[in-house]
């Protein structure tokens, strides 16, 4: 099976801009979790999809949101960009989420100026 | 707050040693993930643990539960310089809800 891919892998935006970051679960796998990786806090969970609908929500502002579509593909939008979203966004996806074992892709590299 | 401590933060050692990382909370956990995570990659899951007292062995590295269920350890017989990356324990404390992750323990090992 292939593994979950994430597009684009690097990013440049600046201050004030929005950005939307894609991800291809493996197939089969209904859940869609996102994190955001920085040096200093880790990584740190933003939300989970299954099914199309939110399932879970970690405590980030509202300016980060995303969607499932039907085959299970999931898109995170970052609205206003400020200097500190600056960070690795990984995707990953299981069978039934909530809690359960993740697989990861490579990433999405976001660069704030 | 951070609900997974792991400790060390930073492991620097020569191949040949060996080494254990470890994975505390206050919190009891249905389950623990050991994940490794290689520099531009995304963390791949080395273990699940869900029994307290559980010893599972992967190779080299021996991952235990506490018997608990608030802590875990990472144990690598050996090290090899494949084995440098960045360790990751997640868990989760009901099911259906999200996993939480710790910082990491970041591994650097020479030849």
């Amino acid at each position: 099976k292939a593994g979950v891919t994430q597009t684009p892998r690097y990013l440049i935006k600046t201050r004030g801009q929005q950005v939307t970051l894609s991800c291809s679960p493996i197939s089969g796998h209904r859940s869609v979790s996102w994190y955001q990786q920085t040096p200093g806090q880790g990584l740190q969970f933003l939300f989970e999809y299954f099914s199309e609908t939110q399932r879970n929500k970690g405590n980030f502002p509202g300016r980060f949101s995303g969607r499932q579509f039907s085959n299970s593909r999931s898109e995170m939008n970052v609205s206003t960009l400020e200097l500190g979203d600056s960070a690795l966004y990984l995707c990953a996806s299981s069978l039934d989420g909530g809690g359960t074992a993740q697989y990861f892709g490579p990433g999405t590299r976001l660069t704030v100026l | 707050t951070q609900l997974l401590e792991q400790s060390p933060q930073f492991l620097s050692i020569q191949e040949g040693e060996n080494l254990t990382v470890y994975c505390n909370s206050s919190s009891v956990f249905s389950s623990l993930q050991w994940y490794r995570q290689e520099p531009g990659e995304g963390p791949v899951l080395l273990v699940t643990v869900v029994t307290g007292g559980e010893v599972k062995k992967l190779k080299r590295l021996t991952f235990q539960f506490g018997d608990a269920r608030k802590d875990s350890s990472l144990h690598i017989t050996a090290a090899q310089p494949g084995d440098t990356g960045l360790y990751l324990c997640a868990g989760v404390r009901n099911s259906g809800y999200a996993l939480n992750f710790g910082k990491g323990t970041s591994l650097l090992v020479t030849p």
